[in-house]
């Protein structure tokens, strides 16, 4: 099946340092790929889409300055949280499609493990 | 703006028990509705899909647009089906697709 990798897992960084957390499409090509944020209790919020060589699409409320995306080619997608703070900590997670699961009404997201991000 | 509700974030049922995971959705068009589980230290997945109109492991949904509901039934709780359930809802904005997550409800099932 359908296989997405997420790195590191697990990351701990001072406060104003950046970090750069990978999505990858293992066994799929992905022209699609979502990033979602997952507070302690509280649902998964998606905070951007990106699109494979174009700009990515930021939700309302998110800045996209602060969470920069790079989604460089069909199995790579980079989110990186610059100038990182403690209210940043959270869960972050990214799932895929894929291009080739058909449109309409077929639509799969193949999620990540995550990654915890914790800002001293 | 279209918004997922499950109103209840713990529900312990006993094995052989019937089982009802409830969501709400509020969205003025026409929704795509899914569940989706994730497992003790399991990534999140898929589990069905209201178009499909499919049986997953038991688990059937029915979408009923006069209560704007997507509850997710099972006849026969079972110990491997305790887990994170989260409904979803797909929406088409602005040229691209959007789906937004429920807060999640947690299946505890007793032996």
């Amino acid at each position: 099946g359908a296989v997405v990798s997420q790195h590191p897992s697990r990351v701990i960084c001072k406060s104003g340092t950046s970090v750069k957390i990978e999505c990858r499409s293992l066994d799929f090509q992905a022209t699609t790929m979502f990033w979602y944020r997952q507070f302690p209790k509280q649902s998964l919020m998606l905070m951007a889409t990106s699109n494979e060589g174009s700009k990515a699409t930021y939700e309302q409320g998110v800045e996209k300055d602060k969470f920069l995306i790079n989604h460089a080619s069909l199995t790579l997608s980079t989110l990186t949280v610059t100038s990182a703070h403690p209210e940043d900590s959270s869960f972050y997670i990214c799932s895929a499609r894929d291009r080739n699961s058909g449109g309409g009404f077929i639509y799969e997201q193949f999620f990540g493990p995550g990654t915890r991000l914790t800002v001293l | 703006a279209q918004r997922v509700t499950q109103p209840e974030k713990l529900l312990s049922v006993f094995k052989g028990a019937p089982v009802e995971l409830k969501c709400n959705y509020s969205y003025s068009g026409s929704p795509e509705l899914f569940w989706y589980v994730q497992y003790s230290r399991q990534r999140l997945q898929l589990l069905l899909r209201h178009i499909s109109r499919e049986s997953i492991k038991g688990f059937t949904a029915d979408l009923n647009k006069g209560e704007t509901s997507f509850h997710l039934k099972k006849p026969f709780a079972q110990e491997e089906d305790s887990a994170m359930y989260y409904c979803a809802l797909k929406v088409a904005s602005g040229g691209y697709q959007k789906v937004t997550f429920g807060i999640g409800t947690k299946l505890q099932v007793i032996p």
